[in-house]
């Protein structure tokens, strides 16, 4: 079991809008703006797509966007492509000085 | 372009000893920290260890401390992850990846990342 929740699944149709979340605790999500946000593509190496909760990397696309609430982030990703079904991975500093990670949400496209 | 290629798929025996290698190009390999993380079979993403190539100053997370040996030799622009005797839970794929913000020891985000090695233990 992870230590950050993600749902297993999400879908969205072409061109809709969709939005993960990630929830921790009080102690990791809630307390750090340091919420990042990696793409992986079956049999791909993870991608960094938004990093600071909100920042994205140069390249990635303004699609793609990043918040936070309490003890949950939140990623969505607006203009839904084909490519970007994915499984969708986030991470959290936490307060005991590590890195948790979600178990990813696996992104359908419809 | 800034890359970092892996060595090869690896199969084990238990007890068997490995050492794996990252090799990074197009940036300043030296300057740079780099992180080894863990992919279990629909597993998250482990944080392993980082290393700074230019003194090789090493830390590693709580739950792979005493576990592996991460080293590096800058003059080759190669880090590497080492295990000194194998076990089947080892099986996983691994991944090296350039650090791009860090606080505080702990790797908050990473780009690129390597193809991946992974590496099988069974007997």
């Amino acid at each position: 079991q992870s230590a950050l929740t993600q749902p297993p699944s999400a879908s969205g149709s072409l061109g809709q809008s969709v939005t993960m979340s990630c929830t921790g605790t009080s102690s990791d999500v809630g307390a750090y703006s340091y919420v990042s946000w990696y793409q992986q593509h079956p049999g791909k190496a993870p991608k960094l797509i938004l990093y600071g909760v909100r920042t994205r990397p140069s390249g990635v696309p303004d699609r793609f966007s990043g918040s936070k609430s309490g003890n949950t982030a939140s990623l969505t990703v607006s203009g839904l492509q084909a490519d970007d079904e994915a499984v969708y991975f986030c991470t959290s500093y936490a307060a005991n000085n590590n890195l948790l990670s979600g178990g990813g949400t696996y992104l359908t496209v419809l | 372009e800034v890359q970092l290629v892996q060595s090869g798929a690896e199969m084990k025996k238990p007890g068997e000893s490995l050492k794996i290698s990252c090799q990074g190009s197009g940036y300043r390999f030296s300057d740079n920290w780099l992180v080894w993380v863990r992919q279990m079979p629909g597993r998250g993403l482990e944080w392993m260890g980082i290393i700074y190539p230019d003194d090789s100053y090493t830390r590693y997370s709580p739950a792979f401390q005493g576990q592996v040996t991460i080293s590096a030799d800058r003059s080759i622009n190669t880090a590497y992850l080492e295990w000194s005797s194998l076990r089947a839970s080892d099986t996983a794929m691994y991944y090296c990846a350039r650090v791009t913000r860090i606080a505080t020891g702990v790797p908050l985000s990473s780009d690129p990342w390597g193809q991946g090695t992974l590496v099988t233990v069974s007997s």
